[in-house]
Protein backbone atom coordinates (compact mmCIF):
# COMPACT_ATOMS: atom_id res chain seq x y z
CA UNK A 1 0.00 0.00 0.00
CA UNK A 2 1.09 3.78 -0.29
CA UNK A 3 3.08 5.07 2.38
CA UNK A 4 4.12 8.19 3.00
CA UNK A 5 6.84 8.68 5.49
CA UNK A 6 8.39 11.46 7.11
CA UNK A 7 11.09 12.63 9.25
CA UNK A 8 10.88 13.62 12.72
CA UNK A 9 9.86 17.16 14.19
CA UNK A 10 12.61 20.02 14.20
CA UNK A 11 13.49 23.22 16.20
CA UNK A 12 15.09 25.76 14.93
CA UNK A 13 15.89 29.59 15.62
CA UNK A 14 14.57 32.29 13.65
CA UNK A 15 16.52 33.07 10.20
CA UNK A 16 17.78 29.14 9.93
CA UNK A 17 17.12 26.64 7.67
CA UNK A 18 15.54 23.07 7.86
CA UNK A 19 15.32 20.19 5.48
CA UNK A 20 12.54 17.77 5.73
CA UNK A 21 11.97 14.03 4.22
CA UNK A 22 9.43 11.79 3.09
CA UNK A 23 9.97 8.58 2.01
CA UNK A 24 7.43 6.76 -0.30
CA UNK A 25 6.65 3.08 -0.93
CA UNK A 26 3.73 0.86 -1.87
CA UNK A 27 4.54 2.61 -5.92
CA UNK A 28 6.95 3.61 -8.35
CA UNK A 29 8.40 6.92 -7.03
CA UNK A 30 8.76 8.26 -10.18
CA UNK A 31 5.63 7.85 -11.21
CA UNK A 32 3.56 10.86 -8.98
CA UNK A 33 4.37 14.48 -8.04
CA UNK A 34 4.57 15.15 -4.45
CA UNK A 35 3.46 18.39 -3.13
CA UNK A 36 3.96 19.75 -0.12
CA UNK A 37 1.73 21.68 2.27
CA UNK A 38 1.51 23.10 5.72
CA UNK A 39 -0.75 24.04 8.54
CA UNK A 40 0.09 26.49 11.34
CA UNK A 41 -1.29 25.33 14.86
CA UNK A 42 -5.12 25.66 14.75
CA UNK A 43 -5.27 27.49 10.93
CA UNK A 44 -5.81 25.82 7.59
CA UNK A 45 -3.96 24.14 4.80
CA UNK A 46 -1.44 26.15 3.05
CA UNK A 47 -0.30 24.64 -0.48
CA UNK A 48 3.98 24.82 -1.10
CA UNK A 49 4.48 23.63 -4.16
CA UNK A 50 5.13 20.59 -5.67
CA UNK A 51 8.58 18.38 -7.51
CA UNK A 52 8.11 15.87 -10.47
CA UNK A 53 10.40 12.90 -8.72
CA UNK A 54 11.32 11.97 -12.42
CA UNK A 55 12.73 15.28 -13.58
CA UNK A 56 12.87 16.68 -10.58
CA UNK A 57 10.86 19.69 -12.05
CA UNK A 58 9.43 21.81 -9.61
CA UNK A 59 6.34 24.56 -9.04
CA UNK A 60 6.62 26.57 -6.02
CA UNK A 61 3.98 28.75 -4.34
CA UNK A 62 4.45 32.44 -5.07
CA UNK A 63 4.36 33.12 -1.50
CA UNK A 64 7.24 30.66 -0.77
CA UNK A 65 9.49 31.58 -3.73
CA UNK A 66 12.90 32.22 -3.14
CA UNK A 67 12.88 30.46 0.78
CA UNK A 68 11.85 27.06 -0.91
CA UNK A 69 13.85 24.59 -2.34
CA UNK A 70 12.43 21.05 -3.18
CA UNK A 71 14.22 18.12 -4.44
CA UNK A 72 14.57 14.40 -4.60
CA UNK A 73 16.71 11.18 -4.21
CA UNK A 74 15.03 8.46 -6.64
CA UNK A 75 17.64 6.04 -5.13
CA UNK A 76 16.02 6.04 -1.67
CA UNK A 77 12.72 6.54 -3.14
CA UNK A 78 12.79 10.35 -0.90
CA UNK A 79 11.84 13.62 -1.38
CA UNK A 80 13.24 16.77 0.30
CA UNK A 81 11.78 20.10 1.47
CA UNK A 82 14.12 22.89 2.66
CA UNK A 83 13.07 25.92 4.08
CA UNK A 84 15.09 28.92 4.31
CA UNK A 85 15.25 32.09 6.51
CA UNK A 86 13.09 30.83 8.80
CA UNK A 87 10.58 33.01 10.46
CA UNK A 88 8.21 32.39 14.11
CA UNK A 89 5.05 32.00 11.55
CA UNK A 90 6.81 28.74 9.77
CA UNK A 91 5.82 27.07 12.95
CA UNK A 92 3.58 24.78 11.34
CA UNK A 93 3.37 20.96 10.69
CA UNK A 94 4.79 20.79 7.61
CA UNK A 95 2.94 17.29 5.34
CA UNK A 96 3.94 15.35 2.11
CA UNK A 97 1.25 14.24 0.17
CA UNK A 98 0.75 12.68 -3.24
CA UNK A 99 -2.43 12.26 -5.42
CA UNK A 100 -3.62 9.56 -7.77
CA UNK A 101 -7.68 8.99 -9.02
CA UNK A 102 -9.19 10.98 -6.64
CA UNK A 103 -7.04 10.03 -3.75
CA UNK A 104 -4.68 12.20 -2.03
CA UNK A 105 -2.46 10.18 0.50
CA UNK A 106 -0.74 12.17 3.30
CA UNK A 107 2.23 11.72 5.23
CA UNK A 108 2.11 11.95 8.55
CA UNK A 109 3.61 15.32 8.61
CA UNK A 110 6.80 16.86 10.22
CA UNK A 111 6.72 19.11 13.12
CA UNK A 112 8.69 22.17 12.60
CA UNK A 113 8.63 25.08 15.76
CA UNK A 114 11.22 27.66 15.22
CA UNK A 115 11.33 29.65 18.41
CA UNK A 116 14.86 31.48 20.10
CA UNK B 1 -2.37 33.45 -6.78
CA UNK B 2 -6.01 32.57 -6.82
CA UNK B 3 -7.35 33.02 -3.27
CA UNK B 4 -9.96 30.54 -2.45
CA UNK B 5 -13.07 31.26 0.11
CA UNK B 6 -15.11 29.61 2.14
CA UNK B 7 -17.31 29.87 5.48
CA UNK B 8 -15.55 30.16 8.53
CA UNK B 9 -18.10 28.70 10.54
CA UNK B 10 -20.93 27.12 10.25
CA UNK B 11 -23.81 25.66 12.63
CA UNK B 12 -26.19 22.38 11.75
CA UNK B 13 -28.58 20.82 13.52
CA UNK B 14 -28.37 16.61 14.01
CA UNK B 15 -30.40 15.08 11.01
CA UNK B 16 -30.15 18.75 9.32
CA UNK B 17 -29.08 19.89 5.86
CA UNK B 18 -26.43 21.97 4.77
CA UNK B 19 -24.33 23.67 1.88
CA UNK B 20 -20.44 24.75 2.19
CA UNK B 21 -19.35 26.82 -0.60
CA UNK B 22 -15.94 27.17 -2.25
CA UNK B 23 -15.35 30.29 -4.28
CA UNK B 24 -12.32 31.65 -6.56
CA UNK B 25 -11.05 35.15 -6.63
CA UNK B 26 -10.28 34.56 -10.16
CA UNK B 27 -13.98 33.98 -11.06
CA UNK B 28 -16.36 30.62 -11.38
CA UNK B 29 -15.36 27.45 -10.18
CA UNK B 30 -15.57 24.92 -12.83
CA UNK B 31 -15.09 21.39 -13.19
CA UNK B 32 -11.50 22.37 -14.47
CA UNK B 33 -10.74 23.24 -11.20
CA UNK B 34 -11.34 19.38 -10.34
CA UNK B 35 -12.65 20.62 -6.89
CA UNK B 36 -12.14 18.50 -3.93
CA UNK B 37 -12.88 18.93 -0.50
CA UNK B 38 -11.30 17.21 2.79
CA UNK B 39 -12.38 16.23 6.09
CA UNK B 40 -10.64 16.53 9.11
CA UNK B 41 -10.62 15.98 12.41
CA UNK B 42 -8.44 17.16 15.29
CA UNK B 43 -4.95 15.60 15.29
CA UNK B 44 -5.53 13.71 11.80
CA UNK B 45 -4.37 14.75 8.22
CA UNK B 46 -7.14 15.59 6.15
CA UNK B 47 -9.54 12.74 4.22
CA UNK B 48 -10.52 12.93 0.75
CA UNK B 49 -14.68 12.89 0.82
CA UNK B 50 -15.04 13.99 -2.76
CA UNK B 51 -13.26 14.73 -5.76
CA UNK B 52 -13.79 16.16 -9.29
CA UNK B 53 -16.31 18.57 -7.84
CA UNK B 54 -18.80 15.53 -7.59
CA UNK B 55 -16.97 11.90 -7.28
CA UNK B 56 -17.09 10.08 -4.13
CA UNK B 57 -14.83 7.28 -2.69
CA UNK B 58 -16.04 4.54 -0.85
CA UNK B 59 -15.65 5.65 2.78
CA UNK B 60 -17.30 8.49 1.71
CA UNK B 61 -20.85 8.86 3.89
CA UNK B 62 -23.68 9.04 1.46
CA UNK B 63 -25.15 11.74 2.94
CA UNK B 64 -22.37 13.71 1.26
CA UNK B 65 -22.32 15.10 -2.31
CA UNK B 66 -20.26 17.72 -4.63
CA UNK B 67 -21.49 19.92 -7.12
CA UNK B 68 -21.65 23.14 -8.39
CA UNK B 69 -23.48 25.90 -7.10
CA UNK B 70 -23.66 29.54 -8.70
CA UNK B 71 -20.22 29.79 -9.87
CA UNK B 72 -19.10 27.66 -6.54
CA UNK B 73 -18.17 24.22 -5.86
CA UNK B 74 -20.39 22.94 -3.08
CA UNK B 75 -20.10 20.21 -0.72
CA UNK B 76 -23.98 19.51 0.69
CA UNK B 77 -24.34 17.72 4.03
CA UNK B 78 -27.82 15.80 3.95
CA UNK B 79 -29.11 14.04 7.37
CA UNK B 80 -26.11 15.67 9.57
CA UNK B 81 -24.57 13.68 12.39
CA UNK B 82 -22.84 14.04 15.40
CA UNK B 83 -19.34 12.31 13.69
CA UNK B 84 -19.38 15.08 11.21
CA UNK B 85 -18.47 17.56 13.24
CA UNK B 86 -14.90 18.96 11.81
CA UNK B 87 -13.25 20.95 10.18
CA UNK B 88 -14.05 20.96 6.00
CA UNK B 89 -11.33 21.98 3.05
CA UNK B 90 -11.68 22.56 -0.26
CA UNK B 91 -9.05 22.13 -2.90
CA UNK B 92 -8.99 24.18 -6.42
CA UNK B 93 -6.01 23.15 -8.72
CA UNK B 94 -5.10 26.55 -10.85
CA UNK B 95 -2.91 24.56 -14.20
CA UNK B 96 -1.71 22.16 -11.26
CA UNK B 97 -1.01 24.62 -8.55
CA UNK B 98 -3.07 23.90 -5.42
CA UNK B 99 -5.06 26.38 -3.84
CA UNK B 100 -7.14 25.41 -0.39
CA UNK B 101 -9.59 27.45 0.93
CA UNK B 102 -9.22 28.73 4.25
CA UNK B 103 -11.52 26.10 5.90
CA UNK B 104 -15.16 26.02 7.37
CA UNK B 105 -15.44 24.75 10.95
CA UNK B 106 -18.67 22.60 11.02
CA UNK B 107 -20.49 22.20 14.45
CA UNK B 108 -23.27 19.60 14.60
CA UNK B 109 -25.33 21.05 17.56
Amino acid sequence: QVQLVQSGAEVRKPGASVKVSCKASGYTFTDYYIHWVRQAPGQGLEWMGWINPNSGGTNYAQKFQGRVTMTRDTSISTDYLELSRLRSDDTALYYCARQHSGVVYWGQGNLVTVSS
Amino acid sequence: QAVVTQEPSLTVSPGGTLTLTCGSSTGAVTSGHWPYWFQQKPGQAPKTLIYDTSSKHSWTPARFSGSLLGGKAALTLSGAQPEDEADYYCLLSYSGAWVFGGGTKLTVL
